[in-house]
């Protein structure tokens, strides 16, 4: 049974602080983390997909990282605004049929 | 819109009955995953298709579920004789590459 276990389950932060996230999975078995941004009502939109060990990505404000070695993946952002609330969840594919395992995210609330 | 849809956006049923939730993926996609999620949990894997084959289901999906692409287009999910164990949000998504993009999802409630 494969574990993605996140924390912390909800945040609250002020507008223009900083924040991060923790994702951690299984180390043996890896295909890719993934990372999604998911806001009420919408569909959830993808972050972030990284395969290699160390890889590191950015969108914007917006930035990842991944060990693979250890089974951990941390997201950042930067400044954060209020319409970065949203629930942020995190999922590890172990082979190429690539149905994922999502942990059960982080509620983030941004308050100006 | 070319992302992924799905239908009905909300459905609410009696439970003993049996529904029916649709998925149209974006075009090109051949890879198509059905997930659902429950309240406090992130989305759980159900199935997912090939084209018209389904390659791999969970053991969470009970003989009272079944799932088809026929066309190897859009695809269907039904659960029958629902049960208020079933009330989620029921998730589609297909796969470009290495990521997969989800529709807005079916939110069911079993009353």
């Amino acid at each position: 049974i494969l574990n993605v276990e996140q924390s912390p389950q909800s945040l609250h932060v002020q507008e223009g602080d900083s924040t991060n996230f923790t994702c951690s999975f299984p180390s043996s078995n890896f295909y890719a983390l993934h990372w999604y941004r998911w806001e009420t009502a919408k569909s959830p939109e993808a972050l972030f997909v990284m395969t290699l060990n160390g890889d590191e990505k950015k969108k914007g404000r917006i930035s990842a990282t991944l060990n693979t070695k250890e089974g951990y993946s941390y997201l950042y952002i930067k400044g954060s605004q209020p319409e970065d609330s949203a629930t942020y969840l995190c999922a590890f594919s172990a082979s190429s049929a690539r149905q994922l395992t999502f942990g059960s995210g982080t509620q983030l609330t941004v308050l100006p | 819109d070319t992302g992924v849809s799905q239908n009905p956006r909300h459905k609410i049923t009696k439970r003993g009955q049996n529904v029916t939730f649709r998925c149209d993926p974006i075009s090109e996609h051949n890879r198509l995953y059905w997930y659902r999620q429950t309240l406090g949990q992130g989305p759980e894997f159900l199935t997912y298709f090939q084209n018209e084959a389904q390659l791999e289901k969970s053991r969470l999906l009970s003989d009272r579920f079944s799932a088809e692409r026929p066309k190897g287009s859009f695809s269907t999910l039904e659960i029958q004789r629902t049960e208020q164990g079933d009330s989620a949000m029921y998730l589609c998504a297909s796969l470009d590459g290495y990521e997969q993009y989800f529709g807005p999802g079916t939110r069911l409630t079993v009353t």
